[in-house]
């Protein structure tokens, strides 16, 4: 079965770059997706089809797949931003997610 | 406004059963597939079951398969998830999403608020 690898944990001082990074095999020949769950809260989408921003969601929220790795990027990290923070891909029409990514900031 | 809202949780002993709704609002909810996704106690996000529009081919993770039917009364604008035998790893806060796609691409969006389903005896 498809994995995805994220690592657990990602810290970031308030104004700087955060990257988080999601691994799996051939992942940039699929669509990556990103959502990000604050405490307490369900999922939202802040990325899709590697790339794209929903309407709403803040400019400082990128994301790039190429090779093995999709990448979200948030440019200017807020303390509003710490979170979990999923990536997710289709393996036969089955939804696979990372196991997260907790971002904190610091 | 697109909405979700789950019902049904609980706390049940191991080996009952227990059925979950959620109930659609804002959107053609027979014209999208729906998804039940779980996320237990601390840990991350793993997908449960989906249903194609008509309800003519469901699909399971394997953690689940034989136990767990889904459904969905479009009708009602209502996605079902019947479970059954369940165990104490089945605990868990489950939550439906929708399968939105644009551009060949899908994603979720939105999730509902989420069901807490406590097996324990």
């Amino acid at each position: 079965s498809y994995e995805l690898t994220q690592a657990p944990s990602v810290s970031v001082s308030p104004g700087q770059t955060a990257s988080i990074t999601c691994s799996g095999d051939e992942l940039g020949d699929r669509n990556a997706c990103w959502y990000q769950q604050r405490p307490g809260q369900s999922p939202v989408l802040i990325i899709y089809q590697n790339n794209k921003r929903p309407s709403g969601i803040p400019e400082r929220f990128s994301g790039s797949n190429s090779g093995s790795t999709a990448t979200l990027t948030i440019s200017g990290t807020q303390a509003m931003d710490e979170a979990d923070y999923y990536c997710q891909a289709w393996d036969s029409s089955t939804a696979v997610f990372g196991g997260g990514t907790k971002l904190t900031v610091l | 406004e697109v909405q979700l809202v789950e019902s049904g949780g609980g706390l049940v002993q191991p080996g009952g059963s227990l059925r979950l709704s959620c109930a659609a609002s804002g959107f053609i909810f027979s014209s999208y597939w729906m998804h039940w996704v779980r996320q237990a106690p601390g840990k991350g996000l793993v997908w449960v079951s989906r249903i194609n529009t008509d309800g003519s081919a469901p699909r399971y993770a394997d953690s689940v398969k034989g136990r767990f039917t889904i459904s969905r009364d479009n009708a009602k604008n209502t996605l079902y998830l019947q479970m059954n035998s369940l165990r104490v790893e089945d605990t868990a806060v489950y939550y439906c999403a929708r399968e939105h796609c644009s551009g060949g691409s899908c994603f979720f969006d939105p999730w509902g608020q989420g069901t807490l389903v406590t097996v324990s005896s």
